[in-house]
């Protein structure tokens, strides 16, 4: 059950759009639309972003976004913002326990 | 206003058996739209996900684990716990409970983690 594979950094200016990728394999996020992704501060506990692919939990700007192509999920964060500078994790369903992506540094530049 | 708390030892000897208890307050273990489980995160590293369990004792587990690691639940003192037989150096990690809803499948409430180091 290795983690799914994120880039170990991404980078971008403020008001620039990123993309952080997720890939795991047909066996959790090619099978399953159980994908989540959540924000860690330093410091801090980790955020949900988004749950099930592409949906926002209530409170969530609607800078953040999900979406998901065989077996790689993707986050898109637009407008980016000093604020958004963080760690940045994948969760995903594999049948019977959940992995999480090995996780992505964001610095806005 | 929900409230996870961990208590946990903070050092462990090597071989030992690791065990973290997380309190709830202002929710209910017996709530069926609610799965309970534990996440460690290894200094400077990612999370992993350790496992969890349902109202009525179902557990699941991280294959890797599956054989050291037993999670139990009380709902009569809303409280679960993680056992963790046989520890090493590679368990050192701050273990957080937390709260995964069953429609939607996210992570919604996390505790404040707690340290545990393994060390002679």
């Amino acid at each position: 059950q290795s983690a799914l594979t994120q880039p170990a950094s991404v980078s971008g200016s403020p008001g620039q759009s990123i993309t952080i990728s997720c890939t795991g394999s047909s066996s959790d996020v090619g099978t399953f639309n159980l994908v989540s992704w959540y924000q860690q501060s330093p410091g801090k506990v980790p955020k949900v972003l988004i749950h099930d692919v592409n949906q926002r939990p209530s409170g969530v700007s609607d800078r953040f976004s999900g979406s998901k192509s065989d077996n790689s999920a993707s986050l898109t964060i637009s407008g980016l913002q000093a604020e958004d500078e963080a760690d940045y994790y994948c969760l995903a369903y594999a049948g019977s326990y959940w992995v999480f992506g090995g996780g992505t540094k964001l610095t806005v530049l | 206003q929900l409230q996870l708390q961990e208590s946990g030892p903070g050092l462990v000897k090597p071989s030992e058996t690791l065990s973290v208890t997380c309190n709830v307050s202002g929710g209910s273990l017996r709530d069926t739209n609610y799965y309970w489980g534990w996440i460690r995160q290894s200094p400077g590293k990612g999370l992993e996900w350790i496992g969890s369990v349902y109202y009525n004792g179902k557990t699941t587990y991280r294959p890797s684990l599956r054989s050291r690691v037993t999670i139990s639940i009380d709902t009569s003192n809303n409280q679960f716990s993680l056992r963790l037989k046989s520890v090493t150096s590679a368990d050192t990690a701050v273990y957080f409970c937390a709260r995964r809803t069953v429609v939607g499948a996210r992570i919604d409430f996390w505790g404040q983690g707690t340290m545990v180091t393994v060390s002679a």
